[in-house]
């Protein structure tokens, strides 16, 4: 089983429709953040969590929302999805060990369509 | 803020041949830590090197190495005898040293195609 378990792999929603993209962990790691890639602009952040009470908006928030229900899940919420929004997802973590704290791990991504 | 620039969209390599790719980076930071992800068609993400900045000593694994040129804030990766898998994109990404600063930053990447 994959590490970092992002659910579902793909989707394909209507305009102004509300879709969750749930995350789940085993790695026991603390951080964890929400990226969207689109062709030509890499990486993006959307959101990033350093602990369940420890919630930070990233480069790209607007339009979205997200929930850390327990250290192992994190979930991204698109409230009223629209076509600009269409994109690939990326959940990942990383522990706070000092200088171990340096990779992060991804899940396998979520390719989202709004149409 | 920190930037990180890849200024190739695109490049292809014969197979069995060397390559470079190029990734110049902006901080006024002196600790930081440099890392090449590479995103197959399968679309992980999966982490092909990493640098600390306070180490001289450029990184290698196995085929894959670095230039890491801390004055110029340039970190090229070279991929030796490339192999067919090495098909793929690949993005720089720089993170500071920690605290709220220490999140991962991303170029927009490199597609890389290794002809046979």
């Amino acid at each position: 089983d994959a590490d970092v378990t992002q659910t579902p792999r793909n989707r394909i929603t209507k305009t102004g429709k509300r879709i969750m993209l749930e995350c789940s962990q085993t790695k026991g790691h603390d951080r964890m953040y929400w990226y969207r890639q689109d062709p030509g602009l890499g990486l993006r952040l959307i959101y990033y969590s350093f602990d369940v009470k420890d919630i930070n908006k990233g480069e790209i928030s607007d339009g979205y929302s997200v929930s850390r229900q327990a250290q192992a899940k994190f979930s991204l919420s698109l409230e009223s999805a629209i076509p600009n929004q269409t994109a690939l997802y990326f959940c990942a973590t990383r522990p706070w060990q000092g200088l171990k704290g340096t990779e992060a791990f991804f899940g396998q991504g979520t390719r989202l369509t709004v149409v | 803020a920190q930037t990180v620039t890849q200024s190739q969209p695109e490049m292809s390599v014969q197979e069995a041949e060397t390559v470079t790719l190029s990734c110049t980076y902006d901080t006024s930071e002196n600790n930081y830590y440099l890392f090449w992800y590479k995103q197959p068609p399968s679309r992980q993400m999966i982490l092909v090197i990493r640098q600390e900045a306070y180490k001289q000593q450029n990184a290698t694994e196995n085929r894959f190495s670095v230039n890491f040129q801390k004055a110029a804030k340039s970190f090229s990766l070279k991929i030796s005898d490339s192999q067919l898998g090495d098909t793929a994109m690949y993005f720089c990404a720089f993170k500071n040293y920690g605290g709220s600063q220490g999140n991962l930053i991303f170029g927009k990447g490199t597609k890389l195609s290794v002809k046979p």
